[in-house]
């Protein structure tokens, strides 16, 4: 069965302060890695990672997937109060590209 | 058009209510998913429809009950649901040839009295 395991649980920060994010992986026929942001409702695109080594970057925002370890981590530096959410990781799996999602993690900055 | 609509926001209703949920996308998109998200646990899928058809069914008790009626419609009927059924509603979508990437709608907050 895959299973994808996100940590911390949570994390409290001030603004200015660099967070990094991690997700594990275990899944058959590995594709591709997912990042999505949940603030009240919907969890919005972030990053599509498919490539070991390779950061994707969106301003402050960056992400990197390791496939011989099985797991990427989410940076985000210059932390603002905006940047309070979850933060879902998930995987495709089967042919109809159904997501599995890790478990989140649920960032609060502090002003 | 670059978003997916659900409708409503919010929805109250009884355990012998029969009621429906609405999305709606215009990006083209030809697959189209159903998450229930509980809180503090991230979003489970539901239904999967593709080309209009249902292609997943992830083991969802009949009282919830898709419906796709053309490409950019996706229903969700409710039927005799149970308290523990109140949760957020989230439907997405995903473009063909953009495999991975997965665009939600807001959500519909149910709740179940």
């Amino acid at each position: 069965e895959d299973k994808v395991v996100q940590s911390p649980l949570s994390l409290v920060v001030h603004e200015g302060d660099t967070v990094t994010l991690n997700c594990s992986y275990e899944v058959t026929n590995f594709r591709s890695l997912l990042w999505y942001k949940q603030e009240k409702k919907a969890p919005t695109f972030l990053f599509m990672l498919t490539s070991s080594g390779i950061e994707k970057k969106s301003g402050r925002l960056s992400s990197i997937l390791d496939k011989k370890e099985l797991f990427s981590i989410l940076n985000i530096t210059a932390t603002q109060t905006g940047d309070s959410a979850i933060y879902l990781c998930a995987v495709p799996r089967g042919a109809g590209n159904m997501l599995t999602f890790g478990g989140g993690t649920r960032l609060m900055v502090k002003p | 058009d670059t978003e997916v609509t659900q409708t409503p926001k919010h929805l109250v209703m009884g355990m012998t209510n029969k009621k429906s949920l609405k999305c709606e996308q215009h990006m083209g998109h030809r697959a189209m998913y159903w998450y229930k998200q509980k809180a503090k646990k991230p979003p489970e899928l539901m239904f999967v429809y593709s080309y209009e058809k249902l292609s997943i069914n992830e083991s969802v008790p009949s009282r919830f009950s898709p419906e796709c009626p053309n490409s950019s419609l996706l229903n969700l009927h409710l039927h005799a649901l149970q308290p523990e059924d109140s949760a957020l509603y989230l439907c997405a979508s995903r473009a063909p040839g953009r495999d991975y990437e997965q665009y939600f709608g807001p959500g519909t907050r149910l709740t179940v009295t």
